[in-house]
Parts: structure tokens; sequence; C-alpha cells
């Protein structure tokens, strides 16, 4: 079964700043990894996901990530964060051959003025 | 388009009592998920139904919890004799299709809080 860490519990970054989020997930073949971001009250948005090619991954609000498939990681950054992008963030990893995703914890980010 | 939508966005029971937590998925999409976000972990899958079937329960925790999805569109999560451990935030997803490389869309969740 495939399963994902997020070692960051909570992250503080100051606006203006770069960004990096890491995921890594623990999978036996390729897999499908996906990144969500949730605001307060809100469900959870899709920031970008990689199924295969480039394993840099452009998505939404400026944010990349990239798959390391020697790290099994899939880290998230951004170089210059806004206040709005204050949220938690959660790495998801899938399977060709199942529907279920497997999130992380969760990474708290705060953006200091 | 409308998203996914779920109700009631907040629910506050007894435990021993019985509730039903409501999802409207994306019109169209055949495939619906529920996941459970207890507080500072991720969702983690409960139930996924592909048109009208349950395809897979298999994170459903006890019998106390069912869904059903009569006509292949909403979907109503049912549990009985709640505890105060299930209380948590309950998500629904929609995907056009199911399978692993398919986008799932998350509605806002209803918070579950059992006293």
């Amino acid at each position: 079964a495939q399963s994902v860490t997020q070692p960051d519990i909570h992250i503080t970054v100051s606006e203006g700043a770069s960004l990096e989020l890491r995921c890594n997930y623990s999978y036996g073949a390729t897999p499908y990894l996906f990144w969500y971001v949730q605001s307060p009250g809100q469900g959870l948005q899709l920031l970008l996901k990689y199924f295969s090619g480039d394993t840099l991954v452009q998505g939404i609000k400026g944010f990349e990530a990239e798959f390391k498939r020697s790290q099994s990681s899939f880290n998230l950054r951004k170089p210059s964060v806004h206040w709005s992008d204050a949220a938690e963030y959660f790495c998801a990893v899938g399977a060709s051959n199942d529907y279920k995703l497997s999130f992380g914890a969760g990474t708290t980010v705060t953006v200091r003025a | 388009g409308a998203g996914v939508s779920q109700t009631p966005s907040n629910k506050v029971t007894e435990k021993g009592k019985y509730v039903e937590l409501r999802c409207d998925p994306i019109s169209g999409h055949t495939a619906l998920y529920w996941y459970r976000q207890s507080l500072g972990q991720g969702p983690e899958f409960l139930i996924y139904f592909q048109g009208t079937g349950a395809a897979d329960d298999s994170g459903l925790p006890n019998d106390r919890f069912f869904a059903v999805r009569p006509e292949g569109s909403v979907s109503t999560l049912k549990i009985q004799r709640t505890e105060r451990g299930d209380s948590a935030v309950y998500l629904c997803a929609s995907s056009p299709t199911g399978g692993g490389a398919v986008e799932q869309f998350f509605g806002p969740g209803t918070r579950l809080t059992v006293l």
C-alpha cells in the first residue's frame, strides 16, 4: 500500500520569501502524485499533479513541484509567497490500479508580513 | 459550474445518536468518494462509489458506518450510534471517472462533533 510522509508540521515564512514543502512517498510502482491546498472552511483544492513525463510540474498560483524517483520525493516550491498562501498543504499519492488517495498529515504554512 | 456541495456544514450531536451527511457531486461525475479528516491529520479514505454501487468500502471503520448512492448522484453517509471518536471533518469528492490518474474534486466538508 502507498503512504506519504510530510516531515514538516508547520512552516513560517516571510511574505516574498521562497517556500519549499517536503513530501516523501512509499509506493512500489510509478505513483500518481498530487498537492492539494486547504484554506479554513474550504475544500481541498488541487495545486498540481504528476502522472508521467516531465518531472518538473507547474501548477496554479505560481506553485511547482519536482518528482525525484531516486529520493521518493515530490517537493512543492514557490519562489515568492503571498499572504494569501497561508493555508494547509497536503501531498497525496495514488496508483494506476487504485482510486483512493493516500494523504500525508499536512503542513501548515504561516506567512508573516 | 457548481462544485461538490455538502450539507450540513456543521453537525453537533450527542453520543449514541444517528446522523446523516449528504454529498452532491459535480453533475455528470460517475465516481464519488468519502474521506474522513481527523484533527491534525490528512484525509483518510472511507468508501468509493462507481455509479450506484459501492466499489470499495474497505475504509469504513466499522459497521456503524454506511453509505448509499441510490441514483448514482447524491450520496449519504450514515453513522449509527455515534461515538466521540467519530468527531471529524467528513469530506466528499467526485471525479468524472474512477481510477488513479483522475483529479478528485473535493467539497468543503461536514464538521461532525459528537458530544
